[in-house]
């Protein structure tokens, strides 16, 4: 099936701080890739969707100055989550979908490992 | 909301035991999907069912969907320890899953 890695896999840093989280599709081209996060024991939330080339599309009630997403490639969709907060502790998952991929068609999602990040 | 929603919450079998899992949701959709993860970790797709099609077999899977009860079931047959995790269903529409909170799946040995 399709490969989805993210990096890095887990991240501790300082409030106030920014920091990146890569999202990368390794063996089909992503035309769309989206980003959650997920708190303990619960459902995944979506927070934006961005495909490549374009603006991303943020979910009601994210702020898009705080969760900056890039999507530079086909294979590859950045998130900064800035001047982090205790409150921004979560885990990341990005998902991505492309055409063909690993027999889905372009309707599945495939998802990353995730991402755990604490900010202190 | 086309958000899934899935019963029971949670669910313990003994292995070699079949795990039935149902999601419903409330708008139309194009297609539904299944998920697993274990904990810590991303998830994992299962299988996607489209809202024409009514049944569907992927190994040890089963999945069946019933657009006019908005319901959709996912069967494990002779589960086996490793299937232990979370399962989530994501109706899908307009290019985006929605997700509920998931059925926690424990097999004992």
């Amino acid at each position: 099936g399709a490969v989805v890695s993210q990096h890095p896999s887990w991240v501790i840093c300082k409030s106030g701080t920014s920091v990146k989280i890569e999202c990368r599709s390794l063996d089909f081209q992503a035309t769309t890739m989206f980003w959650y996060r997920q708190f303990p024991k619960q459902s995944l939330m979506l927070m934006a969707t961005s495909n490549e080339g374009s603006k991303a599309t943020y979910e009601q009630g994210v702020e898009k100055d705080k969760f900056l997403i890039n999507h530079a490639s086909l294979t590859l969709s950045t998130l900064t989550v800035t001047s982090a907060h205790p409150e921004d502790s979560s885990f990341y998952i990005c998902s991505a979908r492309g055409g063909l991929a690993g027999g889905g068609g372009t309707d599945t999602q495939y998802f990353g490992p995730g991402t755990r990040l604490t900010v202190l | 909301s086309q958000q899934g929603e899935e019963d029971p919450q949670a669910l313990s079998i003994q292995e070699g035991e079949n795990a039935t899992m149902n999601c419903s949701y409330k708008t139309s959709i194009n297609n539904l999907q299944w998920y697993r993860q274990n904990s810590g970790r991303g998830l994992v797709h299962l299988i996607l069912i489209r809202s024409n099609e009514r049944e569907k077999h992927s190994g040890r899977l089963r999945v069946t969907l019933d657009t006019s009860k908005k319901s959709s079931s996912l069967l494990i047959t002779a589960s086996r320890a490793a299937d232990t995790a979370s399962y989530f269903c994501a109706p899908g529409a307009n290019s985006k899953l929605t997700f509920g909170k998931g059925i926690t799946l424990s097999v004992r040995p």
